[in-house]
């Protein structure tokens, strides 16, 4: 069985630009969380998605969105990229609401020069 | 503000040996807890947990203890085999809020031959 999938494993972006990273859920899980980890620093929570609704949000700027398809693939955005957005984004899919049950996907690794 | 702690960025242990792993937290509304794992370019996997109402779980290798009076808790793992050198991330969750996790920065375990 796959595994919760991210795409693209690694990119490198100019300080402004805009990005979308992408997380494709196990089958059967309904929910999806995203969750930035910067370089020495544990994850912190952006999203949570579940039924393509937004069920939680961290405490990250408006420039960060996201939302989640039928399918229950899910995609984060990013605008107006800043140098400090350099991070790991880390994926998570679940059966159900909350913090039970989680698989992390590989990961994300934006550079923003 | 840290809610959680992991004082330790590394730990080096002999093969066979016992491996405790600390993480102290601030926040007394967290009621649930967890510690996962990472190895390098892959994402975290979950560990284990422990609920505020136990001061033990226990699971293999693998053994968490929660203090909540000290709002401490350690994971034991005896024997350390080679395969767990990597990175232990300790992880909290709050009462009412179960869409996210917090997370400490992480302790990384180096089991040496």
């Amino acid at each position: 069985d796959a595994g919760v999938t991210q795409s693209p494993t690694h990119l490198i972006k100019t300080r402004g630009q805009h990005v979308t990273l992408r997380c494709s859920p196990i089958s059967g899980h309904k929910s999806v969380s995203w969750y930035q980890q910067v370089l020495g620093q544990g994850p912190q929570f952006i999203f949570q998605y579940y039924e393509k609704e937004e069920r939680g949000r961290g405490n990250f700027p408006d420039r960060f969105s996201a939302r989640q398809f039928p399918n229950y693939s899910s995609e984060l955005n990013v605008n107006a990229l800043l140098l400090g957005d350099s991070a790991l984004y880390l994926c998570a899919s679940s059966g159900g609401t909350g913090i039970y049950g989680y698989t992390f996907g590989s990961g994300t690794r934006l550079t923003v020069v | 503000d840290q809610q959680v702690k992991q004082n330790s960025p590394s730990l080096s242990v002999q093969e066979g040996r016992i491996s405790i792993l600390n993480c102290d937290y601030t926040n007394s509304m967290f009621d649930y807890f967890l510690w996962y794992k990472k190895y390098p370019a892959e994402g975290p996997t979950f560990l284990i947990s422990i609920s505020s109402i136990k001061d033990k779980n226990e699971d293999g290798r693998f053994t968490v203890f929660l203090n909540k009076s000290a709002k401490h808790l350690s994971l034991h793992i005896v024997p350390s085999q080679p395969g767990d050198s990597a990175v232990y991330f300790c992880a909290a969750s709050e009462l009412g809020s179960n869409y996210q996790l917090i997370w400490g920065a992480g302790t990384k375990l180096i089991i040496k031959p």
